[in-house]
């Protein structure tokens, strides 16, 4: 069975430390994704890349970095943490061309203190 | 830009009624469209996609149409039950805008009581 695998499903962080959520998928997928999703706000893109050491921004990227060394992963960092960072960070790929749906990780909740 | 706006949630209903949950889109271009489901603790899953104007999409008996002149992709079934409670997404994508990243609306919220 295909997979997205997030590393954790619950954290918790203090303010101000350096937070690393992980992103593996086994289906050779060229593009990978990673969304916020908060109450009323759906789903927000916070950057994607559709290569290997390649990155793009979304519409929020402020406060954060993503790392892509390997194909199959891909790692969203948090350089500072803050309280306004806790949220659901869901991590996505795709195979390229718009009509291939996402596979989704199951998320992981993150708290800020 | 591309955006997505779904109806607001959330939806209740009893077990065997007539779901539709609303989603209209804006996009500079001609978009895939989608409808994406989360079950309580879990990521989202596709439902049923669409990709140009008057495709109907279907899944465990959900569709939805794909209507270009009302920029309209509405979630409907005929019979909920229980097990379809869920959050539901709808999302959109627009190659022509060079986005490769889906627009998702904020979700809606169904509720099934038995």
């Amino acid at each position: 069975d295909v997979k997205v695998t997030q590393s954790s499903r619950y954290l918790v962080k203090r303010t101000g430390e350096k937070v690393f959520l992980e992103c593996v998928q086994d289906m050779d997928h060229e593009n990978m994704f990673w969304y916020r999703q908060d109450p009323g706000l759906g789903l927000r893109l916070i950057y994607f890349s559709y290569d290997v050491k390649m990155k793009e921004k979304g519409d929020i990227p402020e406060g954060y970095s993503v790392s892509r060394e390997k194909k199959e992963r891909f790692s969203l960092i948090l350089e500072s943490a803050s309280t306004n960072q806790t949220s659901m960070y869901l991590c996505a790929s795709t195979y390229t061309g718009v009509n291939y749906g996402y596979t989704f990780g199951s998320g992981t909740r993150l708290t800020v203190v | 830009g591309n955006s997505v706006t779904q109806m607001e949630g959330p939806v209740t209903l009893s077990e065997e009624a007539f779901l539709t949950i609303n989603c209209t889109y804006t996009a500079t271009g001609y978009p895939s469209l989608f409808w994406y489901v989360q079950y309580p603790g879990e990521g989202l899953q596709l439902l049923l996609k669409a990709t140009k104007a008057d495709d109907k999409g279907s899944n465990k008996g959900f569709e939805a149409t794909y209507r270009k002149e009302t920029t309209s992709f509405h979630l409907e079934k005929g019979s909920v039950q229980v097990s379809d409670s869920a959050v539901y997404f709808c999302a959109l994508s627009d190659q022509d805008t060079g986005r490769r990243a889906l627009t998702f609306g904020s979700g809606t919220r169904l509720q099934v009581q038995p």
